[in-house]
């Protein structure tokens, strides 16, 4: 079965550091682009960019370049997403979400995973 | 960037209508458009994809179509498992955009 497991919720201060995850199993991790979207309380869908596991090549929506770090450990079929300094607005669900179309960045994501809440609060 | 819009931001229907909801985009996207369908407390669930295509296991109730900057999503027959709140993306032009989502309510 295709599945993006995703990492616990968490719960942060201001200003700390985080690092969550999306494990990728049933399928060659390698060879599909992967996603990150966000979802503020009680709001729509926001695309924050992508990773292509095979080569590390990365895009950003500009809303979030410099904001966030997206990555991936292809050796443990494992995405990430990470920030350096959270602020209270990124309290957040965030989703990683499967391209459908192997090696196609000009695809719809197909599978996602089941998300990641951050409260970012003091 | 493209902005996508849909319309309506809401209704209410009833078990057996038939539901379209339109999406716009500001300018041409071909047919670089998904569907997708969150329920409360949810993650999203992938619909539609190239317009017009179904995902694998989506039923066919689900239809889409259009291209360029016209779109609809179309559910033949509602049941109580489609109250949910829809969004369609776009894929053509970076950064993608969704819409500000449909939310179907039960009458």
């Amino acid at each position: 079965e295709v599945q993006l497991v995703q990492s616990g919720a968490e719960v942060k201060k201001p200003g700390e550091s985080l690092k969550i995850s999306c494990k990728g199993s049933g399928y060659s991790f390698t060879s599909y682009w992967i996603g990150w979207v966000r979802q503020m309380p009680g709001k729509g869908l926001e695309w924050m960019g992508i990773i292509y596991p095979g080569d590390s090549d990365t895009r950003y929506s500009p809303s979030f370049q410099g904001q966030v770090t997206i990555s991936a450990d292809k050796s443990i079929s494992t995405a990430y997403l990470q920030w350096s300094s959270l602020k209270a607005s990124d309290t957040a669900m965030y989703y990683c979400a499967r391209h459908g179309e192997m090696a196609t960045i000009r695809s719809a994501f197909d599978i996602w995973g089941q998300g990641t809440m951050v409260t970012v609060s003091s | 960037d493209i902005q996508m819009t849909q319309s309506p931001s809401s209704l209410s229907a009833s078990v057996g209508d038939r539901v379209t909801i339109t999406c716009r985009a500001s300018q041409g996207i071909s047919n670089y458009l998904a569907w997708f369908q969150q329920k409360p407390g949810k993650a999203p669930k992938s619909l539609i994809y190239a317009a017009s295509s179904l995902q694998s296991g989506v039923p066919s109730k689900f239809s889409g179509s259009g291209s360029g900057t016209y779109f609809t999503l179309t559910i033949s027959s509602l049941q109580p498992e489609d109250f949910a709140t829809y969004y369609c993306q776009q894929y053509n032009s970076y950064p993608w955009t969704f819409g500000q989502g449909t939310k179907v309510e039960i009458k």
